[in-house]
């Protein structure tokens, strides 16, 4: 277990609002990552941090923007939130060798 | 452009017999693989990896055999137990300056007690 705490766990928003997703670790790790798991999609990388401040688009990052201003924190920021957005969001910690994922946050958006 | 493909998005096995599932890549510049194990509501949990230098890893129940020249990958879990119902995915990484995995999209195995 990495310690790693997604939170809210779940949320319903409506069409249009902004909603923040937040993940805290408590590993020291460096690189923290975003994904959104859809069926038949798997698990699609949105945005990733290699340090403080140092952040990266992911293959769906179009909607999505991140911020991380502490080595533990990595928030994801759904500027307007959309219909296609409703997932199951996973944050992640770690190296390519060796991520450990969060438990989820189950977004819905109305 | 799905670089890391699992073909099959289901698959049952009886309770005790082996459970193989597979992954193709198509980008030659992966050099390690990875197996998650997902059960719903919880987030994804390493299982076992392998490095391009192996064709062979081995970790108790799971195997993890890795084809390079086919590009292929596959998982065999034996004896296959009820609490292995799970979705699967398989994960692959390169060093490409950068620590992102790429990850396909899943397979939910099914065991038949």
């Amino acid at each position: 277990d990495a310690g790693i705490t997604q939170s809210p766990r779940h949320k319903v928003t409506e069409t249009g609002t902004p909603v923040t997703l937040r993940c805290h670790q408590t590993e020291n790790h460096r690189y923290m990552y975003w994904y959104r798991q859809d069926p038949g999609h798997g698990l699609r990388l949105i945005h990733y941090s290699y340090g403080v401040k140092d952040t990266d688009k992911g293959e769906v990052s179009d909607g999505y923007s991140v911020s991380r201003s502490k080595t533990e924190d990595f928030l994801l920021t759904l500027e307007s939130a959309t219909s296609s957005q409703t997932s199951v969001y996973f944050c992640a910690t770690g190296v390519r060798t060796e991520a450990f994922f969060g438990q989820g946050t189950r977004l819905t958006v109305v | 452009d799905q670089q890391v493909k699992q073909n099959s998005p289901s698959l049952s096995v009886q309770e005790g017999r082996i459970s193989i599932l597979n992954c193709d890549y198509t980008n030659s510049m992966f050099d390690y693989f990875l197996w998650y194990k997902k059960y719903p509501a919880e987030g994804p949990t390493f299982l076992i990896s392998i490095s391009s230098i192996k064709d062979k890893n081995e970790d108790g129940r799971f195997t993890v055999f890795l084809n390079k020249s086919a590009k292929h990958l596959s998982l065999h879990i034996v004896p296959s137990q009820p609490g292995d119902s799970a979705v699967y995915f398989c994960a692959a990484s390169g060093n490409f300056g950068n620590e992102k995995l790429t990850f396909g999209t899943g397979t939910r195995l099914t065991i038949i007690p």
